[in-house]
This record gives C-alpha cells, sequence and structure tokens, in this order.
C-alpha cells in the first residue's frame, strides 16, 4: 500500500523559535497533500490543502504566516510553525492523494510539537 | 452544513463482544463516507470506505459498515472484539469539491479482558 513518511515524529522547540515538519510520499506522486492539527482528545481539524506546485489554501481561522506550507515537489510537502508558541503545541498529521480523482488519502504518522 | 457525528465519545466491550460505533451524517447528496482507526500517538489507517452501489461495505480487520440512507448513518461493526482493536475511531466524509476529509468527533473504544 501507498506510504506516507513524517518527520520528526517528535520535536520540542523553545518558544519564538521555529520547526519544519517533513511529508513524504514514499512510492507515490502526491499531487494534494493536506495538513491536520489534532488537540488531546479530539479530533483531526484540516489547516490546509496544498497542490504541488501552487500556493496552499488555508482553511478559516488558520495564519498562513505562521503555518508555512511548502509542497514543491510531487513527493514532499513541509509545515513550518514560525515563531512557535506554546499553544501551537499539538499533534500534526499530514495525508496525500495521489490524484485529483483519488478518493482514498494516506496518512503520515504525526508530529507531535511541544514548544516551551 | 455538511457534517459527521460520532455520539459516543467513549465505548467500553468485552473481548470477543460484538461492536458498534455510531455513525450520523448531514449531507445533501450521497456522501463518500469513511472510517478511520487511529492508534495512540499514531496516524489513521483506513478500515473501509462507502460511495456508492451496495450499502454494506467489508473493511479490514473484520470491520463491515452498512450505509443507511433512511437514518442518515454509517455504523461501524465487528462481531467479535479483539484487544488489540483498543484505539480511537473516526468516522469522515470528503467534500467533494476539496477532496479534503472532514472528521467526527471520534469514539474512543477500550476492551476489557
Amino acid at each position: 500500500g501507498a506510504v506516507v513518511s513524517q518527520h520528526p515524529s517528535r520535536v520540542i522547540c523553545k518558544s519564538g523559535t521555529s520547526v519544519k515538519i517533513e511529508c513524504r510520499s514514499l512510492d507515490f506522486q502526491a499531487t494534494t497533500m493536506f495538513w491536520y492539527r489534532q488537540f488531546p482528545k479530539q479530533s483531526l481539524m484540516l489547516m490546509a490543502t496544498s497542490n504541488e506546485g501552487s500556493k496552499a489554501t488555508y482553511e478559516q481561522g488558520v495564519e498562513k504566516d505562521k503555518f508555512l506550507i511548502n509542497h514543491a515537489s510531487l513527493t514532499l510537502s513541509t509545515l513550518t510553525v514560525t515563531s512557535a508558541h506554546p499553544e501551537d503545541s499539538s499533534f500534526y498529521i499530514c495525508s496525500a492523494r495521489s490524484g485529483p480523482r483519488r478518493t482514498e488519502a494516506f496518512f503520515g504518522q504525526g508530529t507531535r510539537l511541544t514548544v516551551v | 452544513a455538511q457534517s459527521v457525528t460520532q455520539p459516543d465519545i467513549h465505548i467500553t466491550v468485552s473481548e470477543g463482544a460484538s461492536l458498534e460505533l455510531r455513525c450520523n451524517y448531514s449531507y445533501g447528496a450521497t456522501p463518500y463516507l469513511f472510517w478511520y482507526v487511529q492508534s495512540p500517538g499514531q496516524g489513521l489507517q483506513l478500515l473501509l470506505k462507502y460511495f456508492s452501489g451496495d450499502t454494506l461495505v467489508q473493511g479490514i480487520k473484520g470491520f463491515e459498515a452498512e450505509f443507511k440512507r433512511s437514518q442518515s448513518s454509517f455504523n461501524l461493526r465487528k462481531p467479535s472484539v479483539h484487544w488489540s482493536d483498543a484505539a480511537e475511531y473516526f468516522c469522515s466524509y470528503m467534500d467533494t469539491g476539496r477532496r479534503a476529509l472532514t472528521f467526527g468527533s471520534g469514539t474512543r473504544l477500550q476492551v476489557q479482558p
């Protein structure tokens, strides 16, 4: 089956610094990638949708200048949390789809971000 | 607004017992519906999906779900639960525009020995 690898699985950073999370599709080309955020004991909330080679589309209420998404290749998307604050601590999960007509998305293992 | 609702936050069943997790959807047309499972600190694994056709869908790990338009439901079932099934289960639907998934609030399944 299709594999999506997310790195790192855990990261701790100091308040005010930036942290980058990578999402890679290992055995397929991902034309679309999605980034989700999950607070403890809560559901996944879509943050943004990115299509390869174009700007990401952010959901309402998500600060695009704070959560920078780059989808420069068909196998890699990155989420950079800039000037992180403790309230940004969360579980971030990416998913990838191999084409516009594809209905199944494959999920990465998630990244636990802790801002201290 | 389009949504999926999972009425049960937490369910506990005994190992070997049957399981049914509820999911209700609110959507004008026939939605694309999914069930995912998430183990602690992990990503999501697709159990099964429904787009059209046969309303009883078979998935992995012995799970099945039945789409009932009259009840706006897509409940997940398993005849005999194993201890390894303890996890968080999410019902979701796909937005046919963006083709992004919207998730229900999740149901945490605990399995007693």
